[in-house]
């Protein structure tokens, strides 16, 4: 079955402007989760989504945001960009949120230069 | 704080070789840890361990995980080329009414030298 589907694949974008990532899940899964990797700071968890809901947030600032759709594919949203977004930014989904543990499987990231 | 702290940060071997990489964790309300490989750009899953399933094998990689010290082990014994990648440990920790997070290290650079 087809894997987690991350677009675009890569973007260059200017401090100042806004940016949205799409995530399209493994079929069947319905948590979406998001990461920002940088070189500095490995994976850190920015929010995950179940049915639509956001569950979790991590410590990012109000420019970053998301969503999620009934078809369980999630956008996130960065405005304002600023030179330190520059990062890779992964999705990961999994069949469920909290119920059970169960690995989550991985996108191949977008990769967001900031200039 | 939650955090996960990974050891060494880098590490250059020979094939051939055997190597430990490390793990350890700060968590309230842990569930699980998992161990992920990343070569390029995606992380691929190994290995997830459990209070109920604490040592997990595959091949040449296996993994323990000590609750009582609060940290992990991968090993890879007869390490190859293809071995060379960043290895991730997280840890799944169960945040208030019934929604989970992963908690990644900043991961271990492997390089394995032929």
């Amino acid at each position: 079955k087809a894997g987690v589907t991350q677009t675009p694949r890569y973007l260059i974008k200017t401090r100042g402007q806004q940016v949205t990532l799409s995530c399209s899940p493994i079929s069947g899964h319905r948590s979406v989760s998001w990461y920002q990797q940088t070189p500095g700071q490995g994976l850190q968890f920015l929010f995950e989504y179940f049915s639509e809901t956001q569950r979790n947030k991590g410590n990012f600032p109000g420019r970053f945001s998301g969503r999620q759709f009934s078809n369980s594919r999630s956008e996130m949203n960065v405005s304002t960009l600023e030179l330190g977004d520059s990062a890779l930014y992964l999705c990961a989904s999994s069949r469920t949120s909290g119920q059970m543990n169960t690995e989550a499987f991985f996108g191949q990231g977008t990769r967001l230069t900031v200039v | 704080e939650d955090k996960v702290v990974q050891s060494p940060l880098s590490l250059v071997v020979h094939e051939g070789d055997t190597v430990t990489l490390n793990c350890s964790y700060e968590v309230t309300n842990f569930r699980s840890l998992l161990w992920y490989k990343q070569e390029k750009k995606a992380p691929t899953f190994l290995f997830m361990l459990t209070s109920s399933g604490i040592e997990k094998k595959s091949g040449r990689l296996s993994s323990i995980l000590d609750k009582k010290e609060l940290s992990s082990i991968l090993n890879i014994t007869a390490t190859q080329t293809g071995d060379s990648a960043i290895y991730l440990c997280a840890v799944e920790a169960r945040y208030g009414g019934a929604t989970n997070k992963l908690i990644f290290g900043t991961g271990t650079l492997l390089a394995v030298q032929p």
